[in-house]
């Protein structure tokens, strides 16, 4: 199956700054690689999500880039704010219909 | 829109006992998939059910079962409870099998 490995596992930044998180995955066939946020007693909230026929999918501070070639794909997160404290997960996804998640990433944003 | 709704939010259960989880999907979503989140193995796919059936199914034993009804509500049972199960679990709908899953705030289970 799918083995979705995340980088880093913490990451602090100064508000304002810019904090990017990594995923790799191994299965070739995955065409869906989606991010979510999860916050103290709450479920994972979807960001943003891009297809595989898509290099790059930006809203608003969020960005994602995906490089099918060497299976990674990475968050951009631009003027980071407190707010944006939470634990990210990446995700990649087949027809099988299943989703594999990275370990996840405690962000935190310091004022 | 209402989002996807769990009950209950939280349970204790004792060894040995089974239990019950329900999930209401957001309106218009057929598929509907569990997952187990615990601090030592993260996130686990349990299973998926799309139009009442089940389309697939995690690494997980037969004391793990699930269905969905008629109006894509879903329910998540396991049997013969062991401390190991206590996780919060998680259902999310997506309006295509593969892609736009929503998830709920979780049912966190606690086996004493």
């Amino acid at each position: 199956g799918e083995n979705v490995e995340q980088h880093p596992s913490t990451l602090s930044v100064q508000e304002g700054d810019s904090a990017v998180i990594k995923c790799t995955y191994s299965d070739s066939a995955s065409n869906y690689f989606p991010w979510y946020k999860q916050e103290l007693g709450k479920g994972p909230q979807l960001i943003i999500d891009i297809r595989s026929n898509v290099g790059e999918k930006k809203d608003q501070r969020i960005a994602v880039t995906l490089n099918k070639t060497a299976k990674h794909f990475s968050l951009h997160i631009t003027e980071t704010q407190p707010e944006d404290s939470a634990v990210y997960f990446c995700a990649a996804t087949s027809t099988l219909g299943r989703l594999y998640f990275g370990r996840g990433t405690q962000l935190t944003v310091w004022p | 829109k209402a989002g996807v709704t769990q009950t209950p939010r939280y349970l204790i259960k004792t060894r040995g006992q089974q239990v019950t989880l329900s999930c209401s999907p957001i309106s218009g979503h057929r598929s509907v998939s569990w997952y187990q989140q615990t601090p030592g193995q993260g996130l686990q796919f349990l299973f998926e059910y799309f139009s009442e059936t089940q389309r697939n199914k995690g690494n997980f034993p037969g004391r793990f079962s699930g269905r969905q009804f008629s109006n894509s509500r879903s329910e998540m049972n396991v049997s013969t409870l062991e401390l190991g199960d206590s996780a919060l679990y998680l259902c999310a709908s997506s309006l295509e099998r593969f892609a736009g899953y929503t998830f709920g705030s979780g049912t966190r289970l606690t086996v004493v």
